[in-house]
């Protein structure tokens, strides 16, 4: 399995600004993925993080409002930009590893509060 | 359109005994189901998942079934322990889909001494 650590692990932001997520995997990965968990909600899919090209978005999602980059195998960040308090929510980065089916492995998460 | 659905929110079990969580889905187009298991502060971690071309997997204590003409699936977790005590999501796939996973609502497991 994948060793998968994400940096904030929690940050309190005020409107109008943006964030910028990392997530780092201890081993290559095939896929990286983020996803977002409003309070009381189920896990969201945002976008698929693809190294050295855009990345693709889910819909309702967008590159202006969720800036993604992958510059190699192993690190990805997620950008949460403009923010507003809608945007209160965990925010996950995930993967799936080599010789995997469909199983992808999660990082602990960043939880987000937008003041 | 949420199209994986897990209808109970919470569930209350007493140690030893079994736990069944169940989940639903719509798009038939899904063929890999999979369940996650989450603490507070924590990440999903992954616990099972079946084909669509099999009826049960078993890992341990852990089974999962599904039913392809229901479009249901469960987890039963034998016999249930207090560390077993977590929010259970149940997730599905499309082969096609590059691993995109829909994710039901969530399920929290409560297992009493």
């Amino acid at each position: 399995s994948a060793v998968i650590s994400q940096k904030p692990s929690r940050d309190i932001c005020q409107r109008g600004t943006s964030l910028t997520i990392q997530c780092q995997v201890d081993s290559q990965v095939t896929m990286m993925f983020w996803y977002r968990q409003q309070p009381g909600q189920s896990l969201t899919l945002i976008a698929t993080a693809n190294q050295g090209s855009e990345a693709t978005y889910e819909s309702g999602f967008v590159i202006d409002k969720f800036p993604i980059s992958r510059p190699n195998l192993t690190f990805s960040t997620l950008t949460v930009s403009n923010m507003s308090p809608e945007d209160s929510s965990i925010y996950l980065c995930s993967a799936r590893a080599r010789g995997l089916h469909h199983e992808q492995y999660f990082g602990p998460g960043t939880r987000l509060t937008v003041t | 359109d949420q199209q994986v659905k897990q209808n109970s929110p919470s569930l209350s079990v007493q140690e030893g005994r079994i736990s069944i969580l169940n989940c639903d889905y719509t798009n038939s187009m899904f063929d890999y189901f999979l369940w996650y298991k989450k603490y507070p502060a924590e990440g999903p971690t992954f616990l099972i998942s079946i084909s669509s071309i099999k009826d049960k997997n078993e890992d341990g204590r852990f089974t999962v079934f599904l039913n392809k003409s229901a479009k249901h699936l469960s987890l039963h977790i034998v016999p249930s322990q207090p560390g077993d005590s977590a929010v259970y999501f149940c997730a599905a796939s499309i082969e096609t889909s590059g691993s995109r996973l829909t994710f039901g609502e969530g399920t929290q497991l409560t297992v009493n001494p």
